[in-house]
C-alpha cells in the first residue's frame, strides 16, 4: 500500500529564514510526487511536481529514491508563504493522489 | 474559467438525513475525483471517474454513499443516511492527465 508521511503538523519560521517541509513516502514502484498548497480561504492547488524539476515561488523539491523522501525547500521564507502544504503521491498522472496529513507553515514577520 | 465548481459550499444536516453534493469539472477534463477531507487530515479518495465510468470506487462506503456522473460531465455524490462521522469537507477535482484541479469543497456538518 502507498503512504505519505509529513511528520510536522506545524512549522513556524521567521521571514527570511530557510524552510524545509519534510515528506516521506512508501510505494513499491516509481511514483509521481507532488506538493499541493492551500492558502487561507483558497482551494487546494498544485505547487510543484517532481517530474517538472522546476522552482515555483522559490520552492524546490528533490526526489530522493534512496531515502524515499520528497522534501520541500525554500532558502528565504516570505510571509505570503504561510499556508497548508500537502505532499502527495500517485502511481501515474491519471491515478488518484494519496496525500499526507499536511504541514502548516507559519512565516512570522 | 471558473475552475471546478462545487455546490453547496456549506451544509448542515441532522443525522439520518440524506445529502447531495454537486460538482461541475473543468470543461474537457475526462477524469473526475471525489475526495473526503477530515479535520486535520489530507484528502482521501472516495471515487474516480474516467468519463462516465467509475474506475476506482474501492474506498467508497457503498452502504450509504453513492455517486454518478451522467454524460461524463457533472457529478453528484450522495450520502443516505448521513452519520455524525460523515462530517468533513468533500472535495471534487478534475484532470486531463497532467495535474488535478480542485474545487472549493463542500463542508458538511452532521448534527
Amino acid at each position: 500500500a502507498q503512504r505519505v508521511t509529513q511528520p510536522e503538523k506545524l512549522l513556524s519560521v521567521f521571514k527570511g529564514a530557510p524552510v524545509e517541509l519534510k515528506c516521506n513516502y512508501s510505494y513499491s514502484g516509481s511514483p509521481e510526487l507532488f506538493w499541493y498548497v492551500q492558502y487561507s480561504r483558497q482551494r487546494l492547488q498544485l505547487l510543484l511536481r517532481h517530474i517538472s524539476r522546476e522552482s515555483i515561488k522559490g520552492f524546490t523539491a528533490d526526489l530522493n529514491k534512496g531515502e524515499t523522501s520528497f522534501h520541500l525547500k525554500k532558502p528565504f521564507a516570505q510571509e505570503e508563504d504561510s499556508a497548508m502544504y500537502y505532499c502527495a503521491l500517485s502511481p501515474s498522472l491519471r491515478r488518484a493522489l494519496t496525500f499526507g496529513s499536511g504541514t502548516r507553515l507559519q512565516v512570522q514577520p | 474559467e471558473a475552475g471546478v465548481v462545487q455546490s453547496p459550499r456549506y451544509k448542515i444536516i441532522e443525522k439520518k438525513q440524506p445529502v447531495a453534493f454537486w460538482c461541475n469539472p473543468i470543461s474537457g477534463h475526462n477524469t473526475l475525483y471525489w475526495y473526503r477531507q477530515n479535520l486535520g487530515q489530507g484528502p482521501e479518495l472516495l471515487i474516480r471517474y474516467e468519463n462516465e465510468e467509475a474506475v476506482d470506487d474501492s474506498q467508497l462506503p457503498k452502504d450509504r454513499f453513492s455517486a454518478e456522473r451522467l454524460k461524463g460531465v457533472d457529478s453528484t455524490l450522495k450520502i443516505q443516511p448521513a452519520e455524525l462521522g460523515d462530517s468533513a469537507v468533500y472535495l471534487c477535482a478534475s484532470s486531463q492527465g497532467t495535474e488535478a484541479f480542485f474545487g472549493q469543497g463542500t463542508r458538511l456538518t452532521v448534527v
